[in-house]
This record gives structure tokens, C-alpha cells and sequence, in this order.
């Protein structure tokens, strides 16, 4: 089992519609998880961070933590062409001195 | 806040030849600094933690002889690739955290795209 996964896609909606992204992790006892977008050629730039269990919403973004469920999820609400990009889900392993590892992110294309 | 700068963006060298890239932290001190290494159309994965003033952490199957990294202060960790091979070739990004708390979330380089022909 990897230690992140994440539906590869591509995963394509038109624009304004709502792109939800998944993401599971085998590390029970990790307690922080980040999204990161990346586009093509460029490094990852994070978007949400988050910590505890529940929503937590940034502008257009809303992060959903469920620990017992070992789930992360990224909703983007309105979505924009510029959304299309490829989306990683990274999981902080803090029994192993904070290394952060990256399932092998979504790749989303928003339709105009 | 939170730059982490990366030099260079982009190189070619040839086969058998050495190549050193440094990550520089701008605006705060970063005792640990993480190296990964994309190939095209793939994730993420973590080569090696580099520490501050002792030896880098190495993950499996990543050749410490080969991959030299060096973080001589709390703002600089440069990584040589020796003896390059076109395997090799491969977009490697630098990263670090700007607090201790090893939760928060770690601030990314630009990447170098090395090609090695």
C-alpha cells in the first residue's frame, strides 16, 4: 500500500462547476496534511494546509480532514480554467521526522 | 515571507561530468532542508533530508556517493549530482520549512531541470 494515494485522472469539469480531489494516506498517526498545486514545469505551491478533523475553507477552497477514515479531500467551488492543474495531496509522516510525502497527484482540466 | 531560492533553473551537462545546485533560504534560517527529485509525469519523491552542520538522511534506493549534499549554513544546502548520467535527467526541487515545527507546511524552490546528454 502506498503511503499516499490519489486518483491520478485526469479529472475534467467545465467551468464554474465544483472539482472535488480525494486523497488517502496509511500513516494513522500523521496530524498534518497539505494540497499543493503544480503547474506544468513549475514547482508545487501549497494551497490549504490542515490539522484537525472537519472543513476548513479558504476563498473558492475547502479542505475535509476525516483521521478515522485515514481521508483528505480538496473541493474547488467556481472553478477556472486557471484552476487546471495538477493537484497534490501531501501527508506529514511525524514518526518519521516530519518528512512530507506526495501521493502522485490529480491532474485537473477545467473546461471553458 | 518564506523564500526558498534555487540556482540554477535549468542545466545541461554531459555524461560523466558533476553538477552542484544550491537552495538558499531568503528570509529565514532552515535547519532542515528536503531534496526531491520528478521525473515526467510523476509524483514527488523525497531523495534526502539535509541537516544543518551534520550528515544528510538518505531514502532507500537514493545513492548517497552519488547524490553528495552539503549544508554548511542555516540558509545554504547545495546538492552534487556526480558523475551525471542521462538517467539522471529529472527536475530536482529544494524545499524548507520556516519554523521549527516540523507540522507547518514546507515553501518550495523554483526546481532545476537538469539534462544530462
Amino acid at each position: 500500500q502506498k503511503e499516499v494515494e490519489q486518483n491520478s485522472g485526469p479529472l475534467s469539469v467545465p467551468e464554474g462547476a465544483i472539482a472535488s480531489l480525494n486523497c488517502t494516506y496509511s500513516d494513522r498517526v500523521s496530524q498534518s496534511f497539505f494540497w499543493y498545486r503544480q503547474y506544468s514545469g513549475k514547482s508545487p505551491e501549497l494551497i490549504m494546509s490542515i490539522y484537525s478533523n472537519g472543513d476548513k475553507e479558504d476563498g473558492r477552497f475547502t479542505a475535509q480532514l476525516n483521521k478515522a477514515s485515514q481521508y483528505v479531500s480538496l473541493l474547488i467551488r467556481d472553478s477556472q480554467p486557471s484552476d487546471s492543474a495538477t493537484y497534490l495531496c501531501a501527508v506529514n509522516m511525524d514518526n518519521q521526522g516530519g518528512k512530507l510525502i506526495f501521493g502522485q497527484g490529480t491532474e485537473l482540466s477545467v473546461k471553458p | 515571507g518564506a523564500v526558498v531560492s534555487q540556482h540554477p533553473s535549468r542545466v545541461i551537462c554531459k555524461s560523466g561530468t558533476s553538477v552542484k545546485i544550491e537552495c538558499r533560504s531568503l528570509d529565514f534560517q532552515a535547519t532542515t532542508m528536503f531534496w526531491y527529485r520528478q521525473f515526467p509525469k510523476q509524483s514527488l519523491m523525497l531523495m534526502a533530508t539535509s541537516n544543518e552542520g551534520s550528515k544528510a538522511t538518505y531514502e532507500q534506493g537514493v545513492e548517497k556517493d552519488k547524490f553528495l549534499i552539503n549544508h554548511a549554513s542555516l540558509t545554504l544546502s547545495t546538492l552534487t549530482v556526480t558523475s551525471a548520467h542521462p538517467e539522471d535527467s529529472s527536475f530536482y526541487i529544494c524545499s524548507a520549512r520556516a519554523w521549527t515545527d516540523f507540522n507547518s507546511p514546507l515553501h518550495f524552490g523554483n526546481g532545476t531541470r537538469l539534462t544530462v546528454t
